[in-house]
């Protein structure tokens, strides 16, 4: 069985300012992991993934992401963060070989001028 | 285009009577699912469908009832509504379970018992 941490529930920022979502998972097999945004009443999109090779993955609209095997975590990073990024993340890992995405409990971002 | 469709998308209705939500994925893909989010924002996966063959049922009431006519349609139906089910649904899809086949999820449909 897997299990996904996400260590805050709510993020405030101000404008152009640096953000890190973190999130730790835990599995007895390999995973990958995603971390996907969801935009007030809408669904959830896909801001970027990790299957394998490099541990530094780059996403859509800005964001990054760092696998750590040793940490068992997959942090999500956002130099300089916008108004429009004001929305809820959630990390996300599946078992290799397997159809079951699970999610963590979501982190809130608010971003304010 | 849109490619994994929900219908409808906001739904209030009475405690007691049965809704249908359905879900159509232009995609080509071959796996369907069925997610709840509650009013906590968690999500959890309710069923799995993989080529119309049921692969992933969680511990859900028995009310709840996927049905895959084909590999593009998941539709899911709630009896007897109760409170609890409020909830947003979404519906999602890939490609198989192998390395890149990222899971895409649908708009949501809120549900509202009152």
């Amino acid at each position: 069985a897997q299990s996904v941490t996400q260590l805050d529930s709510q993020v405030p920022v101000f404008e152009e300012a640096p953000v890190e979502l973190r999130c730790n998972y835990s599995s007895s097999v390999s995973v990958y992991l995603f971390w996907y945004v969801q935009y007030p009443n809408q669904g959830l999109q896909l801001l970027l993934k990790y299957l394998s090779g490099s541990t530094l993955v780059k996403g859509i609209n800005g964001f990054e992401a760092e696998f750590n095997k040793s940490q068992t975590s997959f942090h999500l990073r956002k130099p300089s963060v916008h108004i429009s990024d004001t929305a809820e993340y959630f990390c996300a890992v599946r078992p290799q070989g397997d159809y079951k995405l699970s999610f963590g409990a979501g982190t809130t971002v608010t971003v304010r001028a | 285009d849109t490619a994994v469709s929900q219908t409808p998308k906001y739904l209030v209705t009475q405690m007691g009577n049965d809704k249908s939500i359905k879900c159509e994925q232009n995609l080509g893909h071959d796996t369907m699912y069925w997610y709840k989010q509650d009013s906590k924002k968690f999500l959890k996966i309710m069923f799995s469908y993989n080529n119309k063959e049921l692969i992933i049922n969680e511990t859900v009431p028995n009310r709840f009832s996927p049905k895959s006519p084909d590999k593009a349609h998941l539709n899911l139906h709630i009896n007897s509504l109760e409170l609890g089910d409020s909830a947003v649904y979404f519906c999602a899809s890939s490609q198989g379970r192998g390395a890149g086949n990222t899971i895409y999820f649908g708009e949501g449909s809120w549900l509202t018992v009152v």
